[in-house]
């Protein structure tokens, strides 16, 4: 099955700092979801992106499919935004996103 | 529109018993997929669920069971507990097709 890799595992920031995480993927897929994991465990959508850039606010994502890579940009970073972040990917061919693989995760510090 | 809502949010067994988990999907989604979080593991799929019938599996002993109903709401089974199932159980919903799932809570579950 596809493999999903995360970079880096652990990042601290001061706040205002701007940050990159990097998700790499093993094989052709028709899903790239970007979470965020809150403290009490739940997984919160960021981005639905299969190839191309996205923004919202101050995160935005890039996914090139071809290389097979998704970059997900923090600017202005502040202290809400620790946490940790997942890739998570869908091989391509499926019929449903519903069997996602994840990364290990970016585990993201912001101090004040 | 309500999200995905799982109960119970935690619950703590001993070794040997069993558990069922329950999953509410948003409101028109007939895709229910349920993932298991654990600190050395990570987030791993546990299977998928679409119209009552199970569309994808992950590599999980049999001990790891569910269902889904008409409603689409669906039911995870743990038999026979052992100390490693202690995980997050997240389960996801999505609309039918090509459809990015959203997560619930999770149940957190304790076996000592």
């Amino acid at each position: 099955g596809i493999q999903v890799e995360q970079s880096p595992p652990d990042l601290i920031l001061q706040e205002g700092a701007n940050s990159t995480l990097r998700c790499n993927f093993s094989d052709s897929v028709n899903n790239l979801q970007w979470f965020h994991q809150n403290p009490w465990g739940q997984l919160i959508n960021l981005f639905y992106i299969p190839s191309g850039t996205k923004q919202n606010g101050r995160l935005s994502a890039t996914t090139v499919a071809t290389e097979r890579y998704s970059l997900l940009y923090i600017s202005s970073s502040q202290t809400t935004d620790s946490g940790v972040y997942f890739c998570a990917a869908t091989n391509a061919g499926g019929t449903s996103y519903g069997k996602l693989t994840f990364g290990q995760g970016t585990i993201l510090t912001v101090h004040p | 529109k309500a999200g995905v809502t799982q109960t119970p949010r935690y619950l703590i067994k001993t070794r040997g018993q069993q558990v069922t988990l329950s999953c509410s999907p948003i409101s028109g989604h007939r895709s229910v997929s349920w993932y298991q979080q654990t600190p050395g593991q990570g987030l791993q799929f546990l299977f998928e669920y679409f119209s009552e019938t199970q569309r994808n599996k992950g590599n999980f002993p049999g001990r790891f069971s569910g269902r889904q109903f008409s409603n689409s709401r669906s039911e995870m089974n743990v038999s026979t507990l052992e100390l490693g199932d202690s995980a997050l159980y997240l389960c996801a919903s999505s609309r039918e097709g090509l459809a990015p799932p959203f997560f619930g809570p999770g149940t957190r579950l304790t076996v000592l």
